[in-house]
């Protein structure tokens, strides 16, 4: 089975700092994709970066990049130079290998930017 | 493109009602899903369909059904609702080839009381 796990429920950071978000994920198989999505107060679910199991290289998108250790089953979020606009709910999410390419999502943190 | 879009936006049901959540897409997506979303925990998936006259169960789909009988809307319902089902419930579809990410609607707000 599928398993995704966010260990901190909230995190604080400074504006205009660095913050990491924390993700591990569980499963059997080879090829898999992690997902990351913000949600901010106002509801709606926000694409933003993926990571292919077999890509060789930590994805980056903007201010957005993934620290993903394959060994380690970890691909932990990081948002350089924090902006207010930033504090919101962060999920990660691991496509299955199901026909349907499901999403499994873990249970989100919330991050705060203070001024 | 309107993406992916969700009605109603709220709605309140006493127990036992019932009623149909509309997700429609302009995407010309083959894949669409429901998931709800209850307070600390991430999102759950209900049912999905991989294209127009199929669906299958998720990972919580007791007390919900759904219906996909043209490509671009996948139907949500609730046929006895429960206090249990109160949830902010999420519609998304996506591509059916290559690995990429889902477009979700904006989210219906359900009250059961």
């Amino acid at each position: 089975a599928q398993k995704i796990t966010q260990t901190q429920p909230g995190m604080f950071v400074q504006e205009k700092e660095a913050v990491t978000l924390d993700c591990t994920y569980d499963t059997s198989d080879q090829s898999y994709g992690l997902f990351w999505y913000k949600q901010p107060s106002s509801g709606e679910m926000i694409f933003l970066i993926y990571q292919g199991s077999y890509d060789e290289q930590n994805a980056t998108e903007g201010r957005y990049s993934l620290n993903f250790q394959k060994a380690r089953k970890s691909t932990n979020l990081v948002i350089s130079a924090s902006q207010l606009g930033d504090s919101a709910m962060y999920f990660c999410a691991m496509r299955t290998s199901g026909s349907a390419r499901q999403l499994t999502f873990g249970s989100g943190t919330q991050l705060t930017v203070l001024p | 493109n309107a993406g992916v879009t969700q009605t109603p936006k709220f709605r309140v049901l006493k127990t036992g009602q019932s009623m149909t959540l509309l997700c429609a897409q302009d995407m010309n997506h083959e894949y669409m899903y429901w998931y709800r979303q209850d307070p600390g925990m991430g999102l759950r998936l209900i049912h999905y369909s991989v294209g127009e006259g199929t669906t299958a169960k998720g990972e919580v789909p007791d007390g919900y059904n759904v219906s996909r009988l043209k490509k671009q809307n996948f139907l949500l319902g609730l046929e006895s609702a429960a206090p249990s089902q109160t949830s902010v419930y999420f519609c998304a579809s996506r591509k059916r080839t290559g690995d990429y990410e889902q477009y979700f609607g904006p989210g219906t707000r359900l009250t059961v009381t």
